[in-house]
């Protein structure tokens, strides 16, 4: 019964392969989001979508590219993978329109490129 | 720009001891300010929202209050499974609404 479920949990991949995660919530959440916590812990917005539309779009590289197939499901596909992608990212979801509810985490996705 | 500031970084105390956790923040533009705790190799886990200043939430041995320009996560007589990093967030934005958080404080709790 897991209301933000990310896969895999662990990755480990070599440098210049490309990768992909996924993401799904079961709360009837509309919007969706990846975080990237780097190695300082510092958790930080990469991109959001609310309803399969792309409403956030952090300073992220090209490489990086989010699809919403529909509201329940985020995935995030990383091409060409650099050392400097190795860290925990984090999906979460929300009510738009209810932003003072917060938001739910999944239990994130430990990537490491060797 | 949106900023948290979280302080102390870290933050060791005996079983029992009360203290307190500060978060400061770019006050412009503010759309509610939030606590979470995340364990390790765990997700953050969302504790409090606070929307007005003079606000103040409880639950357990935790209490979060808000000024206009900080929060504070008081923790009375922590036990040890208290011990977690405590984040702090920053809601703004409206269809394009975000937290950004702090760096977060890691609390250990010693028995």
């Amino acid at each position: 019964d897991t209301a933000v479920s990310q896969t895999p949990k662990y990755l480990v991949t070599q440098m210049g392969n490309d990768k992909s995660i996924k993401c799904e919530q079961n709360l009837g959440h509309d919007t969706m989001y990846w975080y990237k916590q780097d190695s300082k812990k510092f958790l930080k917005i990469m991109f959001s979508y609310n309803n399969k539309e792309l409403i956030i779009n952090e300073t992220v590289p090209n490489r990086f590219s989010p699809k919403s197939p529909d509201k329940a499901h985020l995935n995030l596909h990383i091409n060409s993978l650099e050392l400097g992608d190795s860290a925990v990212y984090f999906c979460a979801s929300s009510l738009l329109d209810r932003p003072l509810y917060g938001y739910t985490f999944g239990s994130g996705t430990r990537l490491t490129v060797v | 720009e949106d900023q948290v500031t979280q302080s102390p970084e870290a933050l060791r105390l005996q079983e029992g001891e009360s203290s307190s956790l500060n978060c400061s923040y770019t006050v412009s533009g503010l759309r509610g300010l939030f606590w979470y705790r995340q364990d390790p190799g765990k997700g953050p886990e969302f504790l409090f929202t606070l929307y007005s200043a003079g606000e103040e939430k409880e639950k357990e041995r935790l209490k979060a209050t808000l000024t206009k320009k900080e929060s504070f996560l008081h923790i009375t007589a922590p036990k040890p499974e208290d011990s977690a990093t405590y984040l702090c967030a920053r809601g703004s934005g409206g269809s394009n609404y975000k937290l950004t958080f702090g760096k977060g404080t890691l609390l250990t709790v010693n028995p």
